[in-house]
């Protein structure tokens, strides 16, 4: 049974460009969220999707946005980087209502 | 808003020993799950127990309990028999369960960094 999993595992961008992350959720789950952990810190909630609509959303601009297709899957985009964008993304899945969330090993997001 | 504090930021065990480490939160709600969740530096976010709100009762696995204070709104997760491997930074996180899931975000302390001393 494949967990969570997400790529790239790294990369590096430049300031202004974009870029589009990727993540499978856990066999039988319907729900999948994004966070953001710059280093040192706890991951911060950006948003979480369910039967491909953004269901709730954290403290975070528009460049950031999602999408989730039929298969569960799930894509973030961030436009326009800034150097402050550098961080762990992390992707979450879980049943909607389910009591416990499963992370992927995230990825590692430079901007220089 | 729920918030989270883990107001020890660093804690060091003796191997084989027990250690305790703390989390309190703050919420209006009735109905919620409480987690550990462990961080190694390869940085993979592991669960590590589950606690129910209505659930009396606390949770245990294997060399991990809890101690969940309700009232007090106390979470501490206890580490029985410390191992080189429990080294890693330690999140406690809320998440809602009321209302249809729409609130199913996880909140998360500042973490612990525990080291465990050979």
């Amino acid at each position: 049974d494949a967990g969570v999993t997400q790529s790239p595992t790294h990369l590096i961008k430049t300031r202004g460009q974009q870029v589009t992350l990727r993540c499978s959720p856990k066999s039988g789950h319907d729900t999948v969220s994004w966070y953001q952990q710059a280093l040192g810190q706890e991951p911060q909630f950006i948003f979480q999707y369910y039967e491909e609509e953004e269901r709730q959303r954290g403290n975070f601009p528009d460049r950031f946005s999602g999408h989730q297709f039929p298969n569960y899957s799930s894509e973030l985009n961030v436009n326009a980087l800034l150097l402050g964008d550098s961080a762990l993304y992390l992707c979450a899945s879980s049943l909607l209502a389910g009591n416990t969330i499963y992370f992927g090993e995230g990825s590692w997001l430079t901007v220089v | 808003a729920q918030t989270v504090t883990q107001s020890q930021p660093e804690m060091s065990v003796q191997e084989a020993e027990t250690v305790t480490l703390s989390c309190t939160y703050d919420t209006s709600e009735s109905d919620y799950y409480l987690f550990w969740y462990k961080q190694p530096p390869s940085r993979q976010m592991i669960l590590v127990i589950r606690q129910e709100a209505y659930k009396q009762q606390n949770a245990t696995e294997n060399r991990f309990s809890v101690n969940f204070q309700k009232a007090a709104k106390s979470f501490s997760l206890k580490i029985s028999d410390s191992q080189l491997g429990d080294a890693a930074m330690y999140f406690c996180a809320y998440r809602s369960h009321e209302g249809t899931g729409a609130n199913s975000k996880l909140t998360f302390g500042k973490g612990i960094t525990l080291s465990v001393r050979p």
